[in-house]
């Protein structure tokens, strides 16, 4: 699966949207985007994920670029437990498991 | 209702000592893992079993031993505990296609 690089850190205040970056320039076609968050703690929990279109749900907004090589998850409205590790995965459909990176640490403050 | 849930939450015991945790998932999902969290928080695959048939070994000491009675079922079996073992160990599970995981609420294992 390829790799993704995300920053370590961001802030954003709360109510504002929270824009969160990843560059996956060496995914394949077949390949999707998930992004999960774990707030201290807890366990993982799936977000959204996209193939080639842009996606959204009740969670967040997942924008991939045209070429695929990067995209952004959006919190509309973040709020204080939107605080956690973010995590933008590449993963083929299937039987491939999901390979966790670092993250980005996202803070949520008022 | 809980839809991955793993027993016990948390769990201290001895160094040699042998362990279970169990996990149970209640979503239909054909295929589950066990992941491990660090101290250092990063998250690895162990393993994964499709339709209770191992389908993933990643590097794990083969004290180590994953048993999947049914597919709803996916227990750990630790052998001969190690103090490098303490970590916090997830469960999840999955459908088929392209859809995303369900993960527990983790197991903390300490071994002393």
């Amino acid at each position: 699966d390829a790799k993704t690089t995300q920053p370590t850190s961001m802030d954003c205040a709360e109510g504002r949207a929270a824009n969160l970056p990843c560059n996956h320039s060496t995914i394949s076609g077949n390949e999707y985007v998930y992004w999960y968050r774990q707030i201290h703690s807890q366990g993982p929990q799936y977000i959204i994920h996209g193939l080639k279109n842009n996606e959204t749900n009740e969670m967040a907004s997942l924008i991939i670029t045209e070429d695929r090589k990067s995209s952004t998850l959006i919190l509309p409205h973040a709020t204080l437990r939107d605080t956690a590790v973010y995590y933008c995965i590449v993963r083929q459909a299937g039987y491939s498991t999901l390979t966790f990176g670092k993250g980005t640490m996202l803070l949520v403050s008022p | 209702d809980t839809a991955v849930s793993q027993t016990p939450k948390y769990l201290v015991t001895q160094m040699g000592n042998d362990k279970s945790i169990k996990c149970e998932q209640n979503l239909g999902h054909d295929t589950m893992y066990w992941y491990k969290q660090d101290s250092k928080k990063f998250l690895k695959i162990m393993f994964s079993y499709n339709n209770k048939e191992l389908i993933i070994n990643e590097t794990v000491p083969n004290r180590f031993s994953p048993k999947s009675p049914d597919k709803a079922h996916l227990n750990l079996h630790i052998n001969s505990l190690e103090l490098g073992d303490s970590a916090v160990y997830f469960c999840a599970s999955s459908p088929e296609g392209s859809y995303g995981y369900t993960f527990g609420s983790g197991t903390r294992l300490t071994v002393v």
